[in-house]
């Protein structure tokens, strides 16, 4: 069955510092999509990121960075020298080819809260 | 391009009310969906609507339902509401395809008291 798991529910760093938000996702289709997106306080849902499963190379957006291992189903997501503006929750999500636009929905992460403190 | 646009932001009602939101997608964009938030169950799914047909619903009770029009704007609507409807509505709109990416819009805030 398709699941996303982020582990971490809460990370806490101190400005500057470099920090890692893990996701990790099950599916039974070869063809599938990955995304990020960013929730801050106001509420609103930021995309981040869109990665399908055949382009497993590191994807770098200044200070952002994210590693796809098929080998270890992860899509992490990797802050560098974060800044408070940084805090929000952040949600990792998967789509898979195999169900159908019928059955379109995506399946999604319980988030991890980051707060960067100053 | 603007982005997708949600009418209200904020709504209050008491319960047995009936609550309509408003949602218009990023033009060219043909499928709308909708999602509920509250801090105890994440985001859940609601439907997801394309070219005026609901193509998947999420487990929720009939009390819930939405539309879309021809221009794709959407509405959902939820009746006699009760204390846990209390939620943030999102609305999200993406091209067509199940793989394609979906942006949101700023939501609706629902309190039901």
């Amino acid at each position: 069955a398709q699941k996303v798991t982020q582990a971490q529910t809460e990370i806490s760093v101190v400005e500057k510092e470099d920090v890692t938000l893990d996701c990790v996702y099950e599916t039974r289709d070869t063809t599938y999509y990955l995304f990020w997106y960013k929730q801050p306080p106001s509420g609103e849902l930021v995309f981040l990121i869109r990665r399908n499963s055949f382009d497993e190379q590191n994807e770098i957006s200044g200070r952002y960075s994210w590693n796809f291992q098929k080998s270890t189903s992860s899509f992490n997501f990797t802050i560098t020298a974060s800044q408070v503006v940084d805090s929000a929750v952040y949600f990792c999500a998967l789509s898979e080819a195999w169900v159908g636009d019928s059955n379109y929905q995506l399946i999604w992460g319980a988030g991890t809260k980051l707060i960067i403190k100053p | 391009k603007a982005g997708v646009t949600q009418t209200p932001r904020y709504l209050i009602k008491t319960r047995g009310q009936q609550v309509t939101l408003s949602c218009s997608p990023i033009s060219g964009h043909r499928s709308v969906s909708w999602y509920q938030q509250t801090p105890g169950q994440g985001l859940q799914f609601l439907f997801e609507y394309f070219s005026e047909t609901q193509r998947n619903k999420g487990n929720f009770p009939g009390r819930f339902s939405g539309r879309q029009f021809s221009n794709s704007r959407s509405e959902m609507n939820v009746s006699t509401l009760e204390l846990g409807d209390s939620a943030l509505y999102l609305c999200a709109s993406s091209r067509a395809q199940v793989t394609d990416t979906q942006y949101f819009g700023p939501g609706t805030r629902l309190t039901v008291l």
